[in-house]
């Protein structure tokens, strides 16, 4: 079975700029969470959706968005990049909502200058 | 609200020696543990998990112990080899979410 992919890669912006990051999930997973990795906060929790409704949401502002299509892949939107996004972008998939296991792709690695 | 603290690193070892990365949580109820790990470039790969108390979990020669009465989940190896070198990270789930140690960079010296 295929893993969690995630496009592109990587991403370089300017400021004010928006990006979309893509996500798919493994074949059969409904649940797709977003984490972002900095190394001052270390890994933080975006959002999640099931069923293509957002479930739940971190500690994010509102430049943070995203959405999920009726096959399960996700999008992930920022706009009015700031130089503190810079990151990687996890993507993660899981079979169930609540506490089932989360696969990760590897990520997109976004640099804004 | 849940936490994880995981011992910091570096830690570098040479071949053969055994490993123990240590990690302790405070958590609500019963959360399920996990040990990610993170090759240079790449994003995390699931390690291995216990969702109860007194399971072990255990992959490619790692294990860890759910220890409900210290709260904790160390990660051991008895015989690591460069191909370990990475970023370990233990976590935590009750909810919908994973909470994160800071993680901890093992590099392995042949």
């Amino acid at each position: 079975k295929a893993g969690v992919t995630q496009t592109p890669r990587y991403l370089i912006k300017t400021r004010g700029q928006q990006v979309t990051l893509s996500c798919s999930p493994i074949s059969g997973h409904r649940s797709v969470s977003w984490y972002q990795q900095t190394p001052g906060q270390g890994l933080q929790f975006l959002f999640e959706y099931f069923s293509e409704t957002q479930r739940n949401k971190g500690n994010f502002p509102g430049r943070f968005s995203g959405r999920q299509f009726s096959n399960s892949r996700s999008e992930m939107n920022v706009s009015t990049l700031e130089l503190g996004d810079s990151a990687l972008y996890l993507c993660a998939s899981k079979a169930l909502a609540g506490t089932d296991t989360q696969y990760f792709g590897p990520g997109t690695r976004l640099t804004v200058l | 609200g849940n936490s994880v603290t995981q011992m910091e690193g570096p830690v570098t070892l040479s071949e053969e020696a055994f490993l123990t990365i240590n990690c302790t949580y405070t958590a609500t109820g019963y959360p399920s543990l996990f040990w990610y790990v993170q090759y240079p470039g790449e994003g995390l790969q699931l390690l291995l998990k216990a969702t109860k108390a007194d399971d072990k979990g255990s992959n490619k020669g790692f294990e860890a112990t759910y220890r409900k009465e210290t709260t904790s989940f160390h990660l051991e190896k008895g015989s690591v080899q460069v191909s370990d070198s990475a970023v370990y990270f233990c976590a935590l789930t009750n909810d919908y979410k994973l909470s994160f140690g800071a993680g901890t960079t093992v590099t392995v010296r042949a």
